[in-house]
């Protein structure tokens, strides 16, 4: 199983951002695929999940109403949407499967005026 | 949602000596879904124990781990140099919420 995110972002202050994460090998379906950012000089912290073959997709409580992810099954891709920026949303975001599979490569979301 | 607590925030250890960390959680951990990683500065967390005690590849055997139920416990048996680090527990056994602990730093005595 791999698991490639898009690029680095920059993002104004009330923007939104949309980080990709697409899924090589191993079942897309069945599978968690989490979303943990981890700010600078920060610990790691678990945004939400999604199972693509469900669709419903949990959050944690600190993002409800900021995050949606979502999945586009015809490319193993999962989405995570995350509004209303404000500057400490910058950090490095992984989607990861449970362990022990690999985590992606992180995307650096920078959140600046 | 189950919170992880890691004690002791700071071990101040030298090369060779035993390091003992804690992880515990605020009720039980199904199957024992307990992850261990391992973070230096400017790299990404790298899984040294799943399950609570199935190393992960490539990992040494001076890494293990322990415990069920809250309990967990990571020992790095014989300190390297390498393993000065920042050491997180992460529970994905309680959905549909996970979490991850704030960290143990090991630190050179």
């Amino acid at each position: 199983v791999q698991l490639v995110q898009s690029g680095a972002e920059v993002r104004m202050p009330g923007s939104s951002v949309n980080v990709s994460c697409k899924v090589s090998g191993g079942t897309f379906n069945s599978y968690s695929i989490n979303w943990v950012r981890q700010a600078p000089g920060q610990g790691l912290e678990w945004m939400g999940r999604l199972i693509p073959g469900l669709g419903t997709p949990n959050y944690a409580q600190k993002f409800q109403g900021r995050v949606t992810m979502t999945a586009d099954k015809s490319t193993n891709t999962v989405y995570m949407e995350l509004s209303s920026l404000k500057s400490d949303d910058t950090a490095i975001y992984y989607c990861a499967r449970h362990p022990p599979a690999p985590w992606g490569q992180g995307t650096l979301v920078t959140v600046s005026s | 949602e189950i919170v992880l607590t890691q004690s002791p925030g700071t071990l101040s250890l030298s090369p060779g000596e035993r390091a003992t960390l804690s992880c515990r959680a605020s009720q039980s951990i199904k199957s024992g879904y307990l992850a261990w990683y391992q973070q230096k500065p400017g790299q990404a967390p790298r899984l040294l124990i799943y399950g609570a005690s199935s190393r992960a590849t490539g990992i040494p055997d001076r890494f293990s781990g322990s415990g069920s139920g809250p309990d967990f416990t990571l020992t790095i048996s014989r300190l390297e140099p390498e393993d000065f680090a920042v050491y997180y527990c992460h529970q994905y056994g309680n959905p549909p919420v996970f979490t991850f602990g704030p960290g143990t730093k090991v630190d050179i005595k």
